[in-house]
């Protein structure tokens, strides 16, 4: 299958500082890229959609001045959480779709841990 | 809206027995079912999916699911479970945006098989 990858996945920062998290598609080309943030034990809460040259579509309750995305290239989009403070450590993990069917399944990233001090 | 239920939080069982963890879904429209599963740490691996045709549906590492309009559910299923198939496992549901797969996953069941 496909595969996607995720980079760092661990990272930890102090509060006020800003992190990139990278999600590459290896072997494919990924028009659409998603977003998700998953709490302990709970489901995956999808952040936004990343469309490569285009904005991101954020979903309603995420603050998009805080968790900047950016998708340049049709293998590359990118998360930055800006001025992380403890309430945003969490697993992030994103996922591509490829091709253009809508019934195609999505390949994930490894995910990557954020830990803010 | 679309919305995935899966109400067991934890299902227990023992290596070799079958095992079936539920889904049910509710969507407007024809679904798009899917089952994914988590190890710790890990993202998500695809196991399979529901589009059209068969109603039983089968994946990876010995795993089926069968689609049930009438009871709109898209059951988890393998005939012997192994100590290996503990794990997060997640089904989720799309219906056709135009946008792309925006998955509404459901909240996890954790799949516990012991010796």
């Amino acid at each position: 299958g496909a595969v996607v990858s995720q980079h760092p996945s661990r990272v930890i920062c102090k509060s006020g500082t800003s992190v990139k998290i990278e999600c590459r598609s290896l072997d494919f080309q990924a028009t659409t890229m998603f977003w998700y943030r998953q709490f302990p034990k709970k489901s995956l809460m999808l952040m936004a959609t990343s469309n490569e040259g285009s904005k991101a579509t954020y979903e309603q309750g995420v603050e998009k001045d805080k968790f900047l995305i950016n998708h340049a290239s049709l293998t590359l989009s990118t998360l930055t959480v800006t001025s992380a403070h403890p309430e945003d450590s969490s697993f992030y993990i994103c996922s591509a779709k490829q091709g253009l069917r809508n019934t195609g399944e999505l390949f994930f990233g490894e995910g990557s841990r954020l830990t803010v001090l | 809206a679309q919305s995935v239920a899966q109400p067991e939080d934890q299902v227990n069982v023992a290596e070799g027995n079958p095992l079936t963890v539920k889904c049910t879904y509710s969507v407007s429209g024809n679904p798009y079912l899917f089952w994914y599963v988590q190890y710790p740490n890990r993202g998500l691996q695809f196991l399979l999916k529901y589009i059209t045709g068969d109603n039983l549906v089968k994946g990876s590492y010995g795993f089926e699911a069968e689609f049930n309009k009438s009871q709109t559910s898209f059951h988890l299923k393998k005939p012997s479970a192994l100590v290996s198939d503990s794990a997060l496992y997640f089904c989720a549901v799309s219906v056709f945006t135009g946008g792309g797969n925006k998955l509404t996953f459901g909240t996890g069941t954790q799949l516990k098989v012991e010796l």
